[in-house]
């Protein structure tokens, strides 16, 4: 199994400013993707990170608003930028082998709120 | 697109009550279906997982069946305990392979003593 660490856990942010989100995974991953839990709510697939290229964004999620690096197999941020109190939410880093064991690994999370 | 809808919450059970947490999807193909839970404070762990027609995942003592005829891929467990409470998500992921989840909305099971 994959362990992930997310950094920070949480954080308090002014609005208008920006923070970027750190994934380090513990092995190298094929996969690693970026999600959203809004309050009271499911996780939302922000974008897949990839390797080498730029990110792959789902509907409705930007580059700029939420620019993502993946320098390498083990690593990757997501920068929430310009922030406003509707971007508070817990921020999930995901990683999965393509190959062999199908199970996708989370990190913590990141509990983002904007005042 | 794919997509997966499951039972509503909150759930509210006293202890060794049985429990079914129903978990319908739609999908093109043959998806992967998982069971996901968030217990208080914590982050998401895989509950249990099937990747076939009528495979059975289990762990923990719950128990879901994939159900290609029914599009279901229900939770079950005879018997809950205070320290089953939690977030449980239905989670399906496509026959791509593009590796990306489609989450179900959670239900959120209480277990009193």
């Amino acid at each position: 199994s994959a362990v992930i660490s997310q950094k920070p856990s949480r954080d308090i942010c002014q609005r208008g400013t920006s923070l970027t989100i750190q994934c380090q995974v513990d092995s190298q991953v094929t996969m690693m993707f970026w999600y959203r839990q809004q309050p009271g709510q499911s996780l939302t697939l922000i974008a897949t990170a990839n390797q080498g290229s730029e990110a792959t964004y789902e509907s409705g999620f930007v580059i700029d608003k939420f620019p993502i690096s993946r320098p390498n197999l083990t690593f990757s941020t997501l920068t929430v930028s310009n922030m406003s109190p509707e971007d508070s939410s817990i921020y999930l880093c995901s990683a999965r082998d393509r190959s062999g064991n199908t199970e996708a690994f989370f990190g913590q999370g990141t509990r983002l709120t904007v005042v | 697109g794919d997509s997966v809808t499951q039972m509503e919450g909150p759930v509210t059970l006293s202890e060794e009550a049985f429990l079914t947490i129903n978990c319908t999807y739609t999908a093109t193909g043959y998806p992967s279906l998982f069971w996901y839970v968030q217990y208080p404070g914590e982050g998401l762990q895989l509950l249990l997982k099937a990747t076939k027609a009528d495979d059975k995942g289990s762990n923990k003592g719950f128990e879901a069946t994939y159900r290609k005829e029914t599009t279901s891929f229900h939770l079950e467990k005879g018997s809950v305990q205070v320290s089953d409470s939690a977030v449980y998500f239905c989670v399906l992921r496509g026959s791509g392979n593009t590796g990306k989840l489609i989450f179900g909305q959670g239900t959120t099971l209480q277990v009193k003593p």
